[in-house]
């Protein structure tokens, strides 16, 4: 089963930054925290992930809490393309990749 | 680079048919695995691999048979198609990296349905 806990929707007007958060509250120390998108039942997409730090990409920011318990993905300016279910998960990447339900972004005009 | 192809992209069985589902990578990635997502659901893990000859279940395999006897071609088979196998198959793969390179690619699913 999953470990991680979303709220299952949010919204973000156009060219804000959404701040998508997750809660961790079984992760383990060898684990990292991923997030994956999907975008309109196509396949997910990976977007970023950290295990301690905070990460940057070009898609994304990674905030995680110093006790590892919760972390926050940040798209600085959300697009209308922004669109799409966000998934956390809690991954020892020698293991299995298990998705919980995600949070379904709506980005408004 | 072609990343990971599923065929075929929509399939109809009758039930009690079997049928293969195809997936190939082409990134010599070590793990593989197929996921079922359900309408509105997420996404949940069927079978994986972590290499040639080695397969393990996962959430929810019942039903369903696997082999990987390359490490390009991961195929699930659908033994007895039920209506309750109605959904979007989704087969991934991934490196065994253990830097950064560790995310999953997925296809872009197999949208099966059975009558």
């Amino acid at each position: 089963d999953a470990k991680t806990t979303q709220p299952p929707s949010m919204d973000c007007a156009e060219g804000r930054a959404a701040n998508l958060p997750c809660n961790h509250s079984t992760i383990s120390g060898n684990e990292y925290v991923y997030w994956y998108r999907q975008i309109h039942s196509q396949g997910p997409q990976y977007i970023i992930h950290g295990l301690k730090n905070n990460e940057t990409n070009e898609m994304a920011s990674l905030i995680i809490t110093e006790d590892r318990k919760s972390s926050t993905l940040i798209l600085p300016h959300a697009t209308l393309r922004d669109t799409a279910v966000y998934y956390c998960i809690d991954f020892n990447q020698g293991g299995k990749l298990i998705f919980g339900q995600g949070t379904e972004l709506s980005v408004k005009p | 680079n072609a990343g990971v192809t599923q065929t075929p992209k929509f399939q109809v069985l009758k039930t009690g048919q079997s049928m293969t589902l195809q997936c190939a990578q082409d990134m010599n990635h070590e793990y593989m695995s197929w996921y079922r997502q359900d309408p509105g659901m997420g996404l949940r893990l069927i079978h994986y691999s972590v290499g040639a000859g080695i397969t393990d279940q996962g959430e929810v395999p019942n039903g369903y048979n696997v082999s990987r006897s390359t490490t390009e071609d991961f195929p699930l088979r659908l033994l007895s198609a039920a209506p309750s196998q109605t959904s979007v198959y989704f087969c991934a793969s991934r490196s065994r990296d253990l830097g950064r390179k560790t995310e999953a690619f997925f296809g872009q699913g197999t949208r099966l349905t059975v009558v």
